[in-house]
């Protein structure tokens, strides 16, 4: 199974809104409604931010946004925080009954 | 809240058996609702799902490691393990556990993950 195509980086001043895309297969992003999006700071494990596409576990500011067209799906942040700065994660599950990951996007706050 | 710890020896010799373990404390791993994988993580690169396994026994594995990887769990201590045979260094990262939500298809906790050196 490929990985999940993600840009390298973006950035993008306090309080602007960004959007992160993943793009992936029929397969997988295409496939299923399970596409979900993690925020990693360095040295620490991933955070859990959309699942489902669109949904917003308890905690996680509404500030992240998620949704999906076709093979690409995508995390939008708005309102751009300098903690907003770290690595993000998305991942699908599969028509094998597996998880596929991107590669991840460095985001930068100017 | 539900935490989960991995421990196991962090350097491993090329050729043998990483042997991981995944401890979940403040809930039973034995609940229906969830399944619970590892995903590693090399230095500086991306996340790589290894597999997961339901309570039942049930698993699934990544299929570029599913020949060198078995995960088990052990209910009585609320443990799951990770096996990975006829390391390299490639095989050298931080390595995750991580609970999944049935129906939500998502990774939620995570441990705080363990580096796994594989060097002679």
């Amino acid at each position: 199974q490929s990985a999940l195509t993600q840009p390298a980086s973006v950035s993008g001043s306090p309080g602007q809104s960004i959007t992160i895309s993943c793009t992936g297969t029929s397969s997988d992003v295409g496939g299923f409604n399970y596409v979900s999006w993690y925020q990693q700071h360095p040295g620490k494990a991933p955070k859990l931010m959309i699942y489902g596409v669109t949904k917003r576990p308890s905690g996680v500011s509404n500030r992240f946004s998620g949704s999906k067209s076709g093979n690409t799906a995508s995390l939008t942040i708005s309102g751009l925080q300098a903690d907003d700065e770290s690595d993000y994660y998305c991942s699908s599950y599969t028509s094998s009954s597996t998880w596929v990951f991107g590669g991840g996007t460095k985001l930068t706050v100017l | 809240q539900v935490q989960l710890q991995e421990s196991g020896p962090g350097l491993v010799k090329p050729s043998q058996t990483l042997s991981l373990t995944c401890t979940v404390s403040g809930g039973s791993i034995s609940s229906v609702s969830y399944y619970w994988s590892w995903i590693r993580q090399p230095a500086g690169k991306g996340l790589e799902w290894i597999g997961r396994i339901y309570t039942s026994g049930t698993s699934n594995y990544n299929p570029s490691l599913k020949s060198r990887v078995t995960i088990s769990v052990d209910s009585s201590k609320n443990q799951f393990s990770l096996k990975l045979t006829s390391v390299t260094a490639a095989d050298t990262a931080v390595y995750f556990c991580a609970r999944g939500l049935i129906g939500a298809t998502s990774f939620d906790p995570w441990g705080q993950g363990t580096l796994v050196t594989v060097s002679s």
